[in-house]
């Protein structure tokens, strides 16, 4: 059975770093992108970014190019999102994601972790 | 970046209704387009990928259509565990995009 189960929840003062992490299970970790996502407090879904585990090829939304970075450790099947400088806007639920298939034609998502709730407050 | 709008924003329905939701891309994306339905506290749940293909799992009363710039998903007959809120999502080689999200209320 294909799981992602992430990191849990963080409280954070603004300025400090974070990585939170999404650990993948039941299959080849490197053969499928991994996806991540915000939804701030009861707003929409936002696409921020992914990344190819086989190389660490990343491609970022504009709107969060610069403010966080992907990374993944294949050893031992985590992908990571992180932040150097954390801002209050920053606190929302973050989910990663895994697509179906490697290629263009598989950009939707039947697995998803659990998500991670990021605070950020003084 | 392709821009996706989802409407209406909000729909109240009872058991049993036809409900229809619409997603219209800025620009035309094939049929590069999925549709979630999200609970309150849990993760996105996929329904739809490729505009009209259903999930394997999903409840034969959801469906997909369109292609081009203007999609729908419609729920046959609507039944308790549907109120929630629904999201269509594009996708392509560079980017993807969610549209606003659909909150389906009990009316």
């Amino acid at each position: 059975e294909v799981q992602l189960v992430q990191s849990g929840a963080e409280v954070k003062k603004p300025g400090e770093s974070l990585r939170i992490s999404c650990k993948g299970s039941g299959y080849s970790f490197s053969g499928y992108w991994i996806t991540w996502v915000r939804q701030m407090p009861g707003k929409g879904l936002e696409w921020m970014g992914r990344i190819d585990p086989s190389d660490s090829h990343t491609i970022y939304s504009p709107s969060f190019q610069g403010h966080v970075t992907m990374s993944v450790d294949k050893s031992i099947s985590t992908a990571y999102l992180q932040w150097s400088s954390l801002k209050a806007s920053d606190s929302a639920m973050y989910y990663c994601a895994r697509r179906p298939c490697y290629y263009d034609s598989c950009g939707y998502y039947p697995q998803w972790g659990q998500g991670t709730l990021v605070t950020v407050s003084s | 970046d392709i821009q996706m709008t989802q409407s209406p924003s909000t729909l109240s329905a009872s058991v049993g209704d036809r409900v229809t939701i619409t997603c219209r891309a800025s620009q035309s994306i094939s049929s590069w387009l999925a549709w979630y339905q999200q609970k309150p506290g849990k993760a996105p749940k996929l329904m739809i990928y490729r505009a009209s293909s259903l999930e394997s799992g999903v409840p034969s009363r959801f469906s997909g259509s369109g292609s081009g710039t203007e999609f729908t998903l419609t729920i046959s007959s609507l039944q308790p565990d549907d109120f929630a809120t629904y999201y269509c999502q594009h996708f392509n080689s560079y980017s993807e995009t969610f549209g606003q999200g659909t909150k389906v209320e009990i009316k």
